[in-house]
């Protein structure tokens, strides 16, 4: 049963343009939301963060907004550039989970020049 | 900078044979982690270690086991290794029991199980 779900495994935007990375999650006990992101032959790097207090967190290009009703968050990216081209994992936690993190699938972006 | 090394980046092993996997973490982090990386599949967690010699499951533990030792090492272990453990293996740590302070990985070791 997958708890965090990313449905778009891809997407593509040009150099310039705002890029929106999807998560959705099932399990109402998560109350802490990160983003990662991996290049290839590397590890996932730590992007931005939220907690269920609020609605939205920024940092420089990047914001994370997250819609406790809906059960959605989304992480944008503005401006793209290409060297954002990278897979993003969404991932999850409980606040009685201790750290223990539950990952969604991954979205491979891909910012064209 | 936190640095997170595993000892490997690539390995091919056979059926049956016994596999340790070594990560090391330069940070004096009290938590540990094991996660497996697959297609379509994202990071799962094996198995994790809030302080020396403690560990606890994950959320796909079976053919696994861990060790912690030394509060820098945490070692994952494949007991009898089987085709179906074929994945990108990443370790990770972090600092105290704050939630907010976010994993760091290594760059991961490549498993093959012939």
């Amino acid at each position: 049963d997958q708890q965090v779900k990313q449905n778009s495994p891809s997407l593509s935007v040009q150099e310039g343009r705002i890029s929106i990375l999807n998560c959705d999650y099932t399990n109402s006990m998560f109350d802490y939301f990160l983003w990662y992101k991996k290049y290839p032959a590397e590890g996932p790097t730590f992007l931005i963060s939220i907690s269920s207090i609020k609605d939205k967190n920024e940092d420089g290009r990047f914001t994370v907004f997250l819609n406790k009703s809906a059960k959605h968050l989304s992480l944008h990216i503005v401006p793209s550039q290409p060297g954002d081209s990278a897979v993003y994992f969404c991932a999850a936690s409980r606040l009685t989970g201790f750290q223990k993190l539950v990952f969604g699938t991954g979205t491979r972006l891909l910012v064209s020049p | 900078d936190v640095k997170v090394t595993q000892s490997s980046r690539y390995l091919v092993k056979r059926t049956g044979e016994k596999v340790f996997l070594e990560c090391v973490q330069d940070m004096d982090h009290e938590n540990m982690f094991w996660y497996r990386q697959d297609p379509g599949l994202g990071l799962r967690l094996i198995y994790f270690s809030y302080d020396v010699k403690m560990k606890e499951k994950g959320d796909i533990p079976e053919g696994y086991s861990v060790s912690r030792e030394k509060k820098e090492r945490f070692s994952l272990i494949l007991e009898s290794a089987s085709t179906n453990q074929t994945s990108m293996y990443l370790c990770a740590s972090s600092l105290g029991q704050m939630r907010n302070q976010p994993q760091h990985f290594g760059d991961g070791t490549r498993l093959s199980i012939l």
